[in-house]
């Protein structure tokens, strides 16, 4: 079984640049889910997709965007970076066919806006 | 509105004693309530839920954690601590009207040093 995969595992961005992270689901799981942990604090929910499209979004803007793709692969986009924006940004996956199925964490990317 | 109080940053504990990490949570409704671990450098690991039912839920590495409707809390437990359950503590929580089945609340975290 394969688990959840991020890259890169770290990035060092200029503020109002724009940057991509990548995310591949655990086998067999078909959501996903993005979450920013800022330093000291807990993860705080981006959005989710499911089926290519988004079906949640937490408190963030619209520069914050996603993609999810047929494999159930994710990517996170943010453009116009901001200082605010460093973390660790998390992806999660999950298999929405098994109700309350807990999800699957990868090791995230470390994202530092300068 | 949803949220979760880890009310300790850091717990430390004697190894073989029994622990508790602390969690009080505000829904609208309903919860569903979960803790994670994470370890260094790592992403979050599930340890356990509560859904419904039995108010005791086991979960992963002998950790239990007791629901109480009337508290509005959810404290980890483990009767046995291990040095290896070092690590840092969340505690989660998501209003069963809140879109999105994935849209988790975390706490803040409490880091537990099992000491030897």
């Amino acid at each position: 079984e394969t688990g959840v995969t991020q890259s890169p595992t770290h990035l060092i961005k200029t503020r109002g640049q724009q940057v991509t992270l990548r995310c591949s689901s655990q086998s067999g799981h078909n959501t996903v889910s993005w979450y920013q942990q800022a330093l000291g604090q807990g993860p705080q929910f981006i959005f989710q997709y499911y089926r290519e499209e988004e079906n949640g979004r937490g408190n963030f803007p619209p520069r914050f965007s996603g993609l999810q793709f047929p494999n159930y692969s994710s990517e996170l986009n943010v453009n116009a970076l901001e200082l605010d924006d460093s973390a660790l940004y998390l992806c999660a996956s999950s298999s929405r066919d098994t109700p309350f199925s807990p999800l699957h964490f990868g090791n995230g990317t470390r994202l530092t806006v300068t | 509105a949803q949220s979760v109080a880890q009310p300790e940053d850091q717990v430390n504990v004697a190894e073989g004693n029994p622990l508790t990490v602390k969690c009080t949570y505000s829904v609208s409704g309903n919860p569903y309530l979960f803790w994670y671990v994470q370890y260094p450098n790592r992403g979050l690991q599930f340890l356990l839920k509560y859904i419904t039912g039995d108010n005791l839920v086991k979960g992963s590495y002998g950790f239990e954690a007791e629901f109480n409707k009337s508290q509005t809390s959810f404290h980890l437990k483990k009767p046995s601590a291990l040095v290896s359950d070092s690590a840092l503590y969340f505690c989660a929580v998501r209003d069963r009207a809140a879109a999105g089945a994935n849209n988790l609340f975390f706490g803040t975290g409490t880091r537990l040093t099992v000491i030897p």
